[in-house]
């Protein structure tokens, strides 16, 4: 079965300081990936997404993904957390297949010291 | 535009009680899911509706049932709840051709007894 793993459970950062969130996906063929965004009190929301193309993708809020196909990863990156990146982030993957499922992973918690 | 809207927004159960989860979008999107979120376990996929008339299993449908009433509609339904079904549940919508993005609800937060 199609899986998504996120290393990272809980990250403590301080402010200005640089952020990489791992993702890897257990699927052969061709996916859609998907980073998701859950602000304290809010819908969860999309950050960014890759389709195709460039493997680099930019979100909202100057975040920014790297889709590596050779190791089936789509890490999420922040050159310079705010304190308002606050948040549960979770990384989802659709796969191109007969099924029309979108599979979450189990998600990190970022929290960021003013 | 109200998106995706879900109610109620909270609920207490007894064990062995059923209760619906309503679900409704105003987006005309063809695909509809069925989430549970629970700590240090993620989102996790209960069932989901490509199109109207049409529902599958997700990864954790023991216990669910769901029934995509019309192309607005799309319900969850436990008929006899467990404390292991304490959680917080999410509805999504998706347009899935043209933006593939996840439309979430507010959530209902249950709590079994």
């Amino acid at each position: 079965a199609q899986s998504v793993s996120q290393h990272n459970h809980h990250v403590i950062l301080s402010e200005a300081a640089s952020l990489e969130l791992g993702c890897n996906y257990s699927y052969g063929g061709t996916v859609n990936l998907f980073w998701y965004v859950q602000y304290p009190g809010q819908h969860l929301q999309l950050l960014l997404k890759y389709f195709s193309g460039d493997p680099l993708v930019k979100g909202i809020k100057g975040f920014e993904a790297e889709f590596i196909k050779s190791k089936f990863s789509f890490n999420l990156r922040k050159p310079s957390v705010q304190w308002s990146d606050t948040a549960e982030y979770f990384c989802a993957v659709r796969t191109m297949n007969r099924d029309d499922k979108i599979i979450f992973g189990k998600g990190t918690r970022l929290h960021i010291l003013p | 535009n109200a998106g995706v809207t879900q109610t109620p927004k909270f609920q207490v159960l007894k064990t062995g009680q059923s209760m619906t989860l309503q679900c409704a979008q105003d987006m005309n999107h063809n695909s509809m899911y069925w989430y549970r979120q629970d700590p240090g376990m993620g989102l996790r996929l209960i069932y989901y509706s490509a199109s109207e008339g049409t529902t599958d299993k997700g990864e954790v449908p023991n216990g669910y049932n769901v029934s995509r009433l019309n192309k607005r509609e799309f319900s969850l339904r436990l008929e006899s709840a467990a404390p292991s079904q304490t959680s917080v549940y999410f509805c999504a919508s998706n347009d899935r051709v043209y933006t593939d993005t996840q439309y979430f609800g507010p959530g209902t937060r249950l709590t079994v007894l």
